[in-house]
């Protein structure tokens, strides 16, 4: 069953934590990204990477890090220099290439609440 | 800087009814043109994508329908249905990066 996984489902957080959020892909796609949503609104890019041990800034990177270590994970860390961590997290992954047709798969998402 | 802008933001149908999203963008590198539909609480799903050297794309009720020289793409759901009431993006390609609209949310009315 290929797909994208995401865990957990919702993560609460205490102010001055800071917390992981996985995202593990079988589907042997080369790239992977974090999006943020907030209510109402569209998707914000936060990191991406599209070869393993490198990865870059999105739109919205401050207060966040990333690690791509193997080409099946890409975690996201929500550091407690995020002023406002409270959304819908999206990690995606797509195929590379310029030539490709495929578009990017997302995963289920975790919401994340700062208590 | 908004790279796609999507319109309008909310749409109500009468089941039956043609619901009509429409986009515009301004980066003609975009190479590829997908739209998602989102339902709450989970990731958005592919719906239909087009390539900018076709005019339109057909599959089932859902179609697209691109203008390259304005620019402009929009997604119509023929006979919306009540299941069909979720958000749905565009989006445009530029390489390996995706630019996403804000999203227009649909109520199909029964």
């Amino acid at each position: 069953d290929g797909g994208i996984t995401q865990s957990p489902k919702y993560l609460f957080r205490k102010e001055g934590q800071n917390v992981t959020l996985s995202c593990e892909q079988n589907l042997n796609h080369d790239a992977m990204y974090w999006y943020r949503q907030d209510p109402g609104q569209g998707l914000r890019l936060i990191y991406y990477s599209q070869i393993v041990n490198d990865f870059q800034k999105g739109d919205i990177a401050e207060g966040y890090s990333v690690s791509r270590e193997k080409k099946e994970s890409f975690p996201l860390t929500v550091t407690s220099a995020q002023k406002n961590p409270t959304a819908f997290y999206l990690c995606a992954s797509s195929p590379l290439g310029p030539s490709s047709t495929d578009t990017q798969y997302f995963g289920p998402g975790t919401r994340l609440t700062v208590l | 800087q908004q790279q796609v802008k999507q319109s309008p933001q909310s749409l109500i149908v009468q089941k039956g009814g043609i619901s009509i999203i429409n986009c515009a963008y301004e980066n003609t590198a975009f190479d590829y043109f997908p739209w998602y539909q989102q339902f709450p609480g989970k990731g958005p799903a592919l719906l239909i994508a087009i390539r900018p050297d076709v005019s339109e794309k057909k599959e089932g009720r859902f179609t697209i329908s691109f203008n390259k020289s304005a620019k402009q793409f929009s997604l119509h759901i023929m006979d919306s249905q009540p299941g069909d009431s979720a958000t749905y993006f565009c989006a445009g390609r530029d390489f390996n990066k995706f630019y996403f609209g804000s999203g227009t949310k649909l109520n199909v009315k029964p």
